[in-house]
């Protein structure tokens, strides 16, 4: 385990559904991460928070909605997603001043 | 694009074989990371360069910086059939207050036993 935890490990869920990945860390990072991986192509920066600023990717679709209460937790949660939003989504984080970051196992997403 | 091409895409060596990963960018960095994933997880940080360094070694594994050429290299000394991964280059770069990381497609080594 590297310190990043995101629950579930996979998610099977459909066009209508809403549901929420969740990612909590307690090695007192304070800044948070997602990002997607999509199959053969480079990971893509979702959505950053950082001291408490949120810094998104305007190619993002809106059904994608992040929230951060706290400098410990990160969730993502999905409506109406589409099949080709199914990736694996990886969260990190990074302490203030420090360039390391530490990744999650990811949650791996099966949109049907 | 901020971030060009790993070379090469997939690369499969004995063990014990060197491998080299080729990495290029488009921008000014701070600094360049390379991470490991082995299959379906998350990744792991595996040596960080920064702009005012030409070279670094970290047990195995060897990166050089080439600022004027906009690239980096992870040189992977005698290998093992664990070393078997995805290995990503990724720059870090500043977005008003916040910094992230901008990844490659990878490069996915075998090393057959």
């Amino acid at each position: 385990e590297t310190g990043v935890t995101q629950t579930p490990r996979h998610l099977v869920m459909g066009m209508t559904n809403k549901k929420s990945l969740k990612c909590e860390q307690h090695l007192g990072h304070n800044a948070m991460y997602w990002y997607k991986q999509s199959a053969k192509k480079p990971l893509e920066l979702m959505f950053v928070y950082s001291l408490e600023e949120r810094v998104e990717n305007n190619s993002v679709p809106s059904r994608f909605s992040p929230e951060c209460p706290n400098s410990s937790h990160l969730f993502l949660h999905l409506h109406t997603l589409q099949p080709e939003d199914s990736a694996l989504y990886l969260c990190a984080s990074r302490a203030t001043g420090s360039h390391g970051y530490t990744f999650g196992s990811g949650t791996r997403l099966t949109v049907v | 694009s901020q971030q060009g091409e790993e070379d090469p895409q997939a690369l499969s060596i004995q063990e014990g074989e060197n491998a080299t990963m080729n990495c290029s960018y488009k921008t000014s960095i701070n600094n360049l990371q390379w991470y490991r994933q082995n299959s379906g997880r998350g990744l792991v940080h595996l040596i960080l360069i920064r702009s005012n360094e030409r070279e670094k070694h970290s047990g195995r594994l060897r990166v050089t910086l080439d600022t004027s050429k906009k690239s980096s290299s992870l040189l992977i000394t005698a290998s093992r059939a664990a070393d078997t991964a995805s290995y990503f280059c990724a720059i870090e770069i500043s977005s008003g207050s916040a910094r992230q990381l901008t990844f490659g497609s990878g490069t996915q080594l075998t090393v057959l036993p």
